[in-house]
């Protein structure tokens, strides 16, 4: 089966430097993959949308110059949270569709195991 | 605005029960509805997708129904064990042209008591 694999899975970090997150298709090509985001106890928000060779597109609320994203591969999308602040401390989550059943009425998003971030 | 709804928001039951968890969306154009569990601190594992066309799936002792009309899906989970214990999550996919993304509800933390 298709496999998303996230790095780190987790990452302690002073507040105010950057951080960058890896999410990979290991064994499919991915044109679109998706960042979200998960607080405590609560559920998964959507973050952006990222697209291979394009910018990436937000949400509503979410600044594209604090969290960066880079898709510049068919399997690996980056996101990096730029000067974090512990309000960024979230579990951080992406997924990724596959090129192979683009269009089809199969279609499905598979998603990697998620990179806890902590910022002091 | 697409939103969707979980309940119970925590349910806990012995082993052995069969149990019903709830979703709900209010806008039924929908492409698809999509079931998943959530161990803590852990990713997603996709347990049941309903095509938008079809009523029910089925894996296991999992099924899951959909009545697109009403903005409903149910995942009965049958004779329940403690390794089910887990947060289970919906999440539909807007049918119109939003980039393929998912909408969440806030999920049902199911625990099963031996």
């Amino acid at each position: 089966g298709a496999v998303v694999s996230q790095h780190p899975s987790w990452v302690i970090c002073k507040s105010g430097t950057s951080v960058k997150i890896e999410c990979r298709s290991l064994d499919f090509q991915a044109t679109t993959m998706f960042w979200y985001r998960q607080f405590p106890k609560q559920s998964l928000m959507l973050m952006a949308t990222s697209n291979e060779g394009s910018k990436a597109t937000y949400e509503q609320g979410v600044e594209k110059d604090k969290f960066l994203i880079n898709h510049a591969s068919l399997t690996l999308s980056t996101l990096t949270v730029t000067s974090a602040h512990p309000e960024d401390s979230s579990f951080y989550i992406c997924s990724a569709r596959d090129l192979r059943l683009a269009g089809g009425d199969s279609y499905e998003q598979y998603f990697g195991p998620g990179t806890r971030l902590t910022v002091t | 605005k697409q939103e969707v709804t979980q309940i119970p928001a925590a349910l806990s039951v012995p082993e052995g029960e069969n149990l019903v968890l709830n979703c709900s969306f209010t806008d039924s154009a929908i492409y698809n509805l999509q079931w998943f569990r959530q161990d803590p601190g852990k990713g997603l594992t996709s347990l049941l997708l309903i095509q938008s066309s079809q009523r029910e799936q089925t894996s296991g002792r999992l099924n899951a129904s959909l009545d697109k009309s009403s903005g409903r899906s149910t995942l009965y989970i049958a004779a329940s064990q403690p390794g089910d214990s887990a947060t289970y999550l919906c999440a539909v996919r807007p049918l119109y042209n939003q980039g393929g993304k998912l909408i969440f509800g806030q999920g049902t933390e199911l625990s099963v008591k031996p």
